[in-house]
């Protein structure tokens, strides 16, 4: 069984550039959230995709979007980058048969220079 | 809106020992699970246990269980002989059980150091 991946591991871009990060999620999983943790923080909840769609979304601005595509396989898009975007950004998958258990990847960690 | 509060940003404890961290929740939702998650250097968030809301008798993992107290909304994870492996930050973390409000609500964290 494949576990939750998350690419790139880490990258560096320029306050005002636009970033897409990227998520596979675990083998027979059909959920994927996002998360994003500042330094030292826990984990906030971005948005959450099923059926390729927008299914909850939590208190960040419109310049944060997601898609989910048909293998459930996800990305998270920021534009506009801002200093405050630097974090770890988690993936995580979960099945709507297997209760919803979260399986987090190995995480993202952009930093906005 | 559900909240989870850890106030103790490290704690220390020594290899063999048992060391307890605290959490204090806040929702009036009456059914819901909570977890501690485990995050090492190595990024990765690693699930260490569940509870249920509904089931009173308190959740137990090979060397970690729980004190969940439902009315004061409180639910604490004992660490039973404290591994060098056990170092990392900690992370309590709320849930509904289904459907679009399956986010996870996380607390700040808290280090956990184990001295050798």
């Amino acid at each position: 069984e494949t576990g939750v991946t998350q690419s790139p591991t880490h990258l560096i871009k320029t306050r005002g550039q636009q970033v897409t990060l990227r998520c596979s999620s675990q083998s027979g999983h059909n959920t994927v959230s996002w998360y994003q943790q500042a330094l030292g923080q826990g984990p906030q909840f971005i948005f959450q995709y099923y059926r390729e769609e927008e299914n909850g979304r939590g208190n960040f601005p419109p310049r944060f979007s997601g898609l989910q595509f048909p293998n459930y396989s996800s990305e998270l898009n920021v534009n506009a980058l801002e200093l405050d975007d630097s974090a770890l950004y988690l993936c995580a998958s979960s099945s709507t048969r297997g209760g919803y258990e979260q399986y987090f990847g190995p995480g993202t960690r952009l930093t906005v220079t | 809106a559900q909240t989870v509060t850890q106030s103790q940003p490290e704690m220390s404890v020594q290899e063999a020992e048992t060391v307890t961290l605290s959490c204090t929740y806040d929702t009036s939702e009456s059914d819901y699970y909570l977890f501690w998650y485990k995050q090492p250097p190595s990024r990765q968030m690693i699930l260490v246990i569940r509870q249920e809301a509904y089931k009173q008798q308190n959740a137990t993992e090979n060397r970690f269980s729980v004190n969940f107290q439902k009315a004061a909304k409180s639910f604490s994870l004992k660490i039973s002989d404290s591994q060098l492996g056990d170092a990392a930050m900690y992370f309590c973390a709320y849930r509904l059980p289904t459907g679009a409000n399956s986010k996870l609500t996380f607390g700040k964290g808290i280090t956990l150091s184990v001295r050798p």
